[in-house]
């Protein structure tokens, strides 16, 4: 059972370049999230999805977008990127029901981007 | 909307001192609490919650939170801390659930140091 795996761990990109950002999940979870991480500042959610072909915004979208074709896979992608993107983004996975995880987020182990 | 201050930025210890990271929350309103745990180059890993019941909640490798809904706060404590304590905590609430999603609300971290 891997969990929720994040691929690349490390990236370094170009100012105006584009990537995906990896993650897969093999829990059957149904809701599925992106955060990233900067110092001091915690984790702010930047996409979310309920299920397959939903998706929405969080807290700081901008710069960002997402696709959920299927449960297992929600991809983030950065289309120019900025310095201000450079950061550890983290992907999460639930169930989303309280009598099946109560609520607990399963974390990816992240991916460090830099801009530069 | 909801937001989580966690008092204090760094905390370091020696081992085997007892230790409390303080979590604030904003909501007056009936939430959920967690308490996760990023142990260096990992992503974070559920240490315990607050859903509902007793106010004071166990988690994993000793820890225990106490949840104070007049004081809005969710402190955690561990009494005697060891070497491998050393990570980075983070307080996290419940914003709500929209469209089934529970989304969660992170405080800013607190990078617990244990000094031998």
């Amino acid at each position: 059972n891997a969990g929720v795996t994040q691929t690349p761990k490390f990236r370094i990109l170009k100012i105006g370049q584009s990537m995906t950002l990896q993650c897969a999940q093999d829990m059957n979870h149904n809701y599925m999230y992106w955060y990233r991480q900067d110092p001091g500042m915690g984790l702010k959610l930047i996409y979310y999805s309920v299920g397959a072909g939903i998706t929405d915004k969080g807290e700081v979208p901008n710069g960002y977008n997402v696709s959920r074709s299927t449960t297992e896979d929600f991809p983030l992608r950065l289309e120019l990127a900025a310095p201000s993107q450079t950061s550890v983004y983290f992907c999460a996975s639930s169930y989303g029901r309280l009598a099946k995880d109560g609520y607990g987020y399963t974390f990816g182990s992240g991916t460090r981007l830099t801009v530069v | 909307a909801q937001s989580v201050t966690q008092l204090d930025s760094q905390v370091p210890v020696f081992e085997e001192a007892p230790v409390e990271l303080r979590c604030n929350y904003s909501s007056s309103v009936s939430v959920y609490l967690f308490w996760y745990v990023q142990y260096p180059n990992q992503g974070l890993q559920l240490l315990l919650k607050y859903l509902s019941g007793s106010t004071l909640v166990k988690g994993i490798n000793g820890f225990e939170a106490e949840f104070n809904k007049s004081q809005t706060s969710f402190h955690l404590r561990k009494p005697s801390v060891h070497i491998s304590d050393t990570a980075e905590y983070f307080c996290a609430v419940t914003e709500g659930i929209i469209q089934g999603a529970q989304k969660l609300v992170f405080g800013q971290g607190t990078r617990l140091t244990i000094n031998p």
